[in-house]
């Protein structure tokens, strides 16, 4: 079993809509971070948590240390959040242990 | 200009052939990192380098040998190539945590090489 399972694996939205992902956790973490993989490839860290919760524009994620748990929130979705994203929790010596991805894609 | 940059973007090479991947971050960082993503797109660490030195080896072949020269570049050598070597090599670069403080930092990655073995 992976130590950061997510969920779902794969999401369709319709344009507009509130999107969740899920993260949880099994082992002792430092912090949370999630990222973003565009369809190019390239990969872009949207957050970094270690407690509460932040907003970045529509995106929004929140952690719960005492349930090893993470939400990344899209808030009125759009084509182009269309993207795999990914959890990861960083371990000792700032490693990241990644958690499968969410693929994600919004129909307009 | 590029934060984290990749040389090559693609790489197609048959199996038994050695080759180099480059990485050079410009942002200041001491700490390098060699990620591979695999064919149902998991990320998993291979290397962490600390200012030149080496402190995360993740359990990979002795064929793969990273090296660093400075700690703006840290290239990533392969022996002897494999099918299963096929995937996508992502370099990163962080600071490092600094004592006493969170032990954690955001890390910037590389646009990624992808690599194919016939």
């Amino acid at each position: 079993k992976n130590e950061v399972e997510q969920s779902p694996q794969n999401l369709t939205a319709q344009e507009g809509e509130f999107i969740t992902i899920n993260c949880s956790y099994s082992v002792g973490i430092s912090a949370l971070h999630w990222l973003q993989q565009h369809p190019g490839g390239g990969i872009v860290s949207l957050f970094m948590l270690s407690s509460g919760k932040k907003k970045h524009g529509r995106l929004i994620a929140t952690i719960n240390i005492q349930e090893k748990h993470s939400s990344l929130h899209i808030t009125a979705s759009h084509p182009r959040d269309s993207a795999v994203y990914i959890c990861a929790v960083t371990r000792y010596g700032n490693k990241l242990v990644f958690g499968a991805g969410t693929i994600l894609r919004v129909k307009s | 200009d590029t934060a984290v940059s990749q040389t090559p973007k693609y790489l197609v090479t048959q199996m038994g052939n050695d080759k180099s991947i480059k990485c050079e971050q410009n942002l200041g960082h001491d700490t390098m990192y060699w990620y591979k993503q695999d064919s149902k797109k998991f990320l998993k660490i291979m290397f962490s380098y600390n200012n030149k030195e080496l402190i995360i080896n993740e359990t990979v072949p002795n064929r793969f040998s990273p090296k660093s020269p400075d700690k703006a570049h840290l290239n990533l050598h392969i022996n002897s190539l494999e099918l299963g070597d096929s995937a996508v090599y992502f370099c990163a670069s962080s600071q490092p945590p600094l004592a006493g403080g969170p032990q954690y930092n955001e890390q910037f990655f590389g646009p990624g090489t992808r690599l194919t073995v016939l």
